[in-house]
């Protein structure tokens, strides 16, 4: 079985600091792991992903993401925080075993707030 | 411009009607998703499609089914609302099952009164 805790369901910064959003996951199998972000109204868009090879991740916007299997953790940062990055963010796992086929596990998700 | 379309985007619906919630997408992707979104609980996965002709339950699959009769289109039924279904419902779809990205409609917002 799958799952994933983010830490803080609200996130507050300035802009122009930096952004943490703190993911960790549990799985029975090596994790695919992905980030996504919903603005109002709308779904959910693709930030990042990490399957295989190198366990720090680029993704669009100025995040990035590093895999760290010891700690079970995929936080997400951006060094310096803008107006437009105020949405919610979700960690989600996908579990390739099994009969899952690819289906993701979302956490709660944490809405991301940024004060001028 | 490709992508999923879910339709409607929104309804207000009576409990113990029927409804169908329409999604279809235009990437050829072989596998489809249905999720709810409800506050502090994030996504969670209501039925899902691996390939046409095949479908699986999700973590909350009671009062929901769906049906996968072609690559494209993946309706999600609530055969007698009740209340408690009241949400936002996301269609996803993915191209080779987890290894890519899911990518998502823009939503469904569905009241049960």
């Amino acid at each position: 079985a799958q799952s994933v805790t983010q830490l803080g369901s609200h996130v507050s910064v300035s802009e122009g600091a930096l952004v943490l959003l703190r993911c960790n996951y549990s799985s029975s199998v090596p994790p695919y792991l992905f980030w996504y972000v919903q603005y109002p109204n709308q779904g959910l868009q693709l930030l990042l992903k990490y399957t295989t090879g190198a366990t720090l991740v680029k993704g669009i916007n100025g995040f990035e993401a590093e895999f760290k299997k010891s700690e079970t953790s995929f936080h997400l940062t951006k060094p310096s925080a803008h107006m437009s990055d105020a949405a919610e963010y979700f960690c989600a796992v996908s579990d390739l075993g099994g009969t899952s086929y690819g289906k993701l596990t979302f956490g709660q998700g944490t809405i991301l707030t940024v004060h001028p | 411009i490709a992508g999923i379309t879910q339709a409607p985007t929104s309804q207000i619906l009576a409990a113990g009607r029927r409804m169908t919630l329409r999604c279809t997408q235009d990437m050829r992707h072989n596998a489809m998703y249905w999720y709810r979104q409800d506050l502090g609980l994030g996504l969670r996965l209501i039925h899902y499609s691996n390939t046409a002709g095949t479908t699986g339950k999700g973590e909350v699959p009671d009062g929901y089914s769906v049906s996968r009769a072609n690559t494209d289109d993946f309706p999600l039924t609530l055969a007698s609302a009740v209340p408690s279904q009241t949400s936002v419902y996301f269609c996803a779809s993915s191209d080779s099952g987890g290894i890519q990205p899911q990518h998502f409609g823009d939503g469904t917002r569905l009241s049960i009164l």
